[in-house]
């Protein structure tokens, strides 16, 4: 089956630590992203990436860190310096070239500071 | 910068009725306008989009949305509404690749 996974479905942080969320597609599209989704603010960009080894930021990048070293795999870090990391995580991803396409998520990630 | 308003944040519908959803967008030129739907605790599904062409366009689950250059909207309709469509709505504008602005939502409940 073709699709986004992302890892873990929960996960808990202690304040002062750094995570790695996974975000990983077998859709074979160039661009990836993450979103930030909480309670009514609809979605947020945080960082997008339309190539290997190369990634941009979004709106809300401070506090937060990404690699892109393969296509298929584009994870996120959310360090100490995020003040709220608390939030639904969703990551996406998208063909780039040719006729505009859609962005496909994956089942999101949910980070609690405890 | 574009911009995606649903004025509606919580809306209920008794199973069976018909549902529209509204979204007005903020954007200069013609914009890529997508429907997506979202259960609690997962990710988004496309319902639907428009490109260009025919204004009408169908998605998946027996719902459509007509795009209305004059008004700015993309509002999303269904004739009759399923408990199964209980789920937060979201509509979304794309300028480019890295350029989607989402609004912030519609809660659907449905009740019997």
């Amino acid at each position: 089956d073709g699709g986004i996974t992302q890892s873990p479905k929960y996960l808990f942080r202690k304040e002062g630590q750094n995570v790695t969320l996974s975000c990983e597609q077998n859709l074979n599209h160039d661009a990836m992203y993450w979103y930030r989704q909480d309670p009514g603010q609809g979605l947020r960009l945080i960082y997008y990436s339309q190539i290997v080894n190369d990634f941009q930021k979004g709106d809300i990048a401070e506090g937060y860190s990404v690699s892109r070293e393969k296509k298929e795999s584009f994870p996120l870090t959310v360090t100490s310096a995020q003040k709220n990391p608390t939030a639904f995580y969703l990551c996406a991803s998208q063909q780039v070239g040719g006729s505009y396409d859609t962005q496909y998520f994956g089942p999101g990630t949910r980070l609690t500071v405890l | 910068a574009q911009s995606v308003t649903q004025p509606d944040i919580h809306i209920t519908v008794s199973e069976g009725a018909s549902l529209e959803l509204r979204c007005n967008y903020s954007y200069g030129a013609t914009p890529y306008l997508f429907w997506y739907v979202q259960s609690p605790g997962q990710g988004l599904q496309l319902l639907l989009k428009y490109f260009s062409g025919d204004t009408l366009v169908q998605g998946i689950k027996g719902f459509e949305a007509e795009f209305k250059r004059s008004q700015s909207s993309f509002n999303l309709r269904k004739p009759s509404v399923h408990w199964s469509d209980a789920a937060e709505y979201f509509c979304a504008v794309g300028e480019g690749y890295q350029k989607v602005t989402f609004g912030t939502g519609t809660k659907l409940q449905v009740i019997p």
